[in-house]
C-alpha cells in the first residue's frame, strides 16, 4: 500500500536552514509527481510546490520562490524540501502528498506532517 | 490566486443529522474542485475530487456538487469518525488553492 514517511520534527534558529524528507513505498516512485503543503496550526494549507520525480522538473508557488528547493532521489524513493533563511513565520507543519493523475490531478496520499519550530 | 470560501466555519452537528458545507470560489473553476479531510491527529485524507467523485475507501454518506463558482460537501447521516476539518481546494487555476475549513464539532 501506498505509504508517506516523513522527517521528524525540527526546531532551528532563525536565519538558519532545514531539509525535510517524505520517503515514500507501495508506488512507483520514479513516474510520479509530489507536491508539498504549510499549514500553520490553527490556519488552512498552501501549496508550496510540486516535483516530478522523472526528470526533477519543479513548479512553484510565487509566494515560497526563494524559500523553498524541491529535489528527489529516485534510488531511495524519496523527496525533499530545503526551506532556507527561516523566520518565526516559518513556523508551521509541513506535508507532503502525492499527485495522482489519473483520472484526475488530486493529492491522493499525504504524509504526517513535519512540524518546523524556529525560535532562537 | 483564486481565492476560497467556506461556509460556515465552525458547524454543530449530532450524530446521524445531515450537514452541508458550501464553498465558494472567487472566479469560476469549471468542476476543479476536491474536498479534504482533516482528523484532529493532523492526518489529511482526500474525500471527493473533480466536485462529486468518490475517492475509493470513503463512505458513500459523503457526496458533493457544484458548478461555476458553488460547491458543496454533504454527509447524509454523521457518524463519530466524521467530526472533523473539512477543506474545499480549487485546481483550475495556478497555485493551487485551499478554502479556510470548515470545523465539524459534535452538537
Amino acid at each position: 500500500q501506498v505509504k508517506l514517511q516523513q522527517s521528524g520534527a525540527e526546531l532551528v534558529k532563525p536565519g538558519a536552514s532545514v531539509k525535510l524528507s517524505c520517503k515514500t513505498s507501495g508506488y512507483t516512485f520514479s513516474t510520479s509527481y509530489m507536491s508539498w503543503f504549510k499549514q500553520i496550526p490553527g490556519q488552512s494549507i498552501e501549496w508550496i510546490g510540486m516535483i516530478y520525480a522523472g526528470d526533477g522538473g519543479t513548479g512553484y508557488n510565487q509566494k515560497f520562490k526563494g524559500k523553498a528547493t524541491l529535489t528527489v532521489d529516485t534510488s531511495s524513493s524519496t523527496a525533499y524540501m530545503d526551506l532556507s533563511s527561516l523566520t518565526t513565520e516559518d513556523s508551521a507543519v509541513y506535508f507532503c502528498a502525492r499527485i495522482t493523475t489519473v483520472p484526475y490531478w488530486y493529492f491522493d496520499f499525504w504524509g504526517p506532517g513535519t512540524m518546523v519550530t524556529v525560535s532562537s | 490566486d483564486i481565492q476560497m470560501t467556506q461556509s460556515p466555519s465552525s458547524l454543530p452537528a449530532s450524530l446521524g443529522e445531515r450537514v452541508t458545507i458550501s464553498c465558494r470560489a472567487s472566479q469560476g473553476i469549471s468542476n476543479n474542485l476536491n474536498w479534504y479531510q482533516q482528523k484532529p491527529d493532523g492526518t489529511i485524507k482526500p474525500l471527493i475530487y473533480y466536485t462529486s467523485n468518490l475517492q475509493s475507501g470513503v463512505p458513500s454518506r459523503f457526496s458533493g456538487s457544484g458548478s461555476g463558482t458553488d460547491y458543496s460537501l454533504t454527509i447524509s447521516s454523521l457518524e463519530p469518525e466524521d467530526f472533523a476539518m473539512y477543506y474545499c481546494q480549487q485546481d483550475a487555476s495556478f497555485p493551487p488553492t485551499f478554502g479556510g475549513g470548515t470545523k465539524l464539532e459534535l452538537k
